[in-house]
């Protein structure tokens, strides 16, 4: 199956410093990108579709100035946590698909566990 | 988006057979059903996808019914490995299409 990566695995960082997280899709190109964000025994809430080459659409309530989302490349996405604080940690997790057919599968990477102190 | 409803819990033991049921009243015409597994601090890994009647593969068994408003994963003779959320998710599936995940069923198997 499709591989997607994500980097780092895990990061502590101070209040408010920023932390860039990458998405990739090793073995595929995806046009779109999902970003999700999982809290602690709770489920995947969507964040933002990263588009390449144009801008992210973000879910209602996301903030898109705190969230910064980078879709430079067909296989690369970033999320940068701008000014982040201890209720910004979580669990962010990526999504791609390899194709824009009807049942191409979305694949998930492993995750980037943040924790801000 | 269709809405899907899982048991919150399920408690298995070793060896048995185990079925997992979402119903998905409002599913679309063109929607597909599809279910993750999701261990502990990891991404959701896919499972198994089925549009009707019955889809197996490798690893489990997806029966959807003729009305499509629920539809069952099977997961045969379980081990402890395979303790884990399990999410039903319904919706287009296309690479373009985000999709919405509900709490899932947390899977809990006995040895």
């Amino acid at each position: 199956g499709a591989v997607v990566s994500q980097h780092p695995s895990r990061v502590i960082c101070k209040s408010g410093t920023s932390v860039k997280i990458e998405c990739r899709s090793l073995d595929f190109q995806a046009t779109t990108m999902f970003w999700y964000r999982q809290f602690p025994k709770q489920s995947l809430m969507l964040m933002a579709t990263s588009n390449e080459g144009s801008k992210a659409t973000y879910e209602q309530g996301v903030e898109k100035d705190k969230f910064l989302i980078n879709h430079a490349s067909l296989t690369l996405s970033t999320l940068t946590v701008t000014s982040a604080h201890p209720e910004d940690s979580s669990f962010y997790i990526c999504s791609a698909a390899p194709g824009t057919g009807y049942t191409d599968t979305q694949y998930f990477g492993p995750g980037t566990r943040l924790t801000v102190l | 988006l269709a809405k899907t409803t899982q048991p919150i819990s399920m408690d298995s033991y070793e060896g048995q057979e185990v079925n997992i049921t979402c119903s998905h009243n409002n599913i679309a015409t063109n929607d597909y059903i599809t279910w993750y597994q999701q261990f502990p601090s990891q991404g959701p890994r896919f499972i198994i996808q089925g549009y009707k009647t019955k889809v197996t593969n490798e690893v489990a068994s997806l029966f959807i019914p003729a009305d499509r408003k629920s539809s069952t994963l099977s997961l045969p003779r379980v081990s402890l490995s395979d303790t884990a959320v399990y999410y039903c998710l319904v919706g287009a599936a296309g690479g373009y299409q985000k999709v919405t995940f509900g709490i899932g069923t947390k899977l809990q198997v006995i040895p």
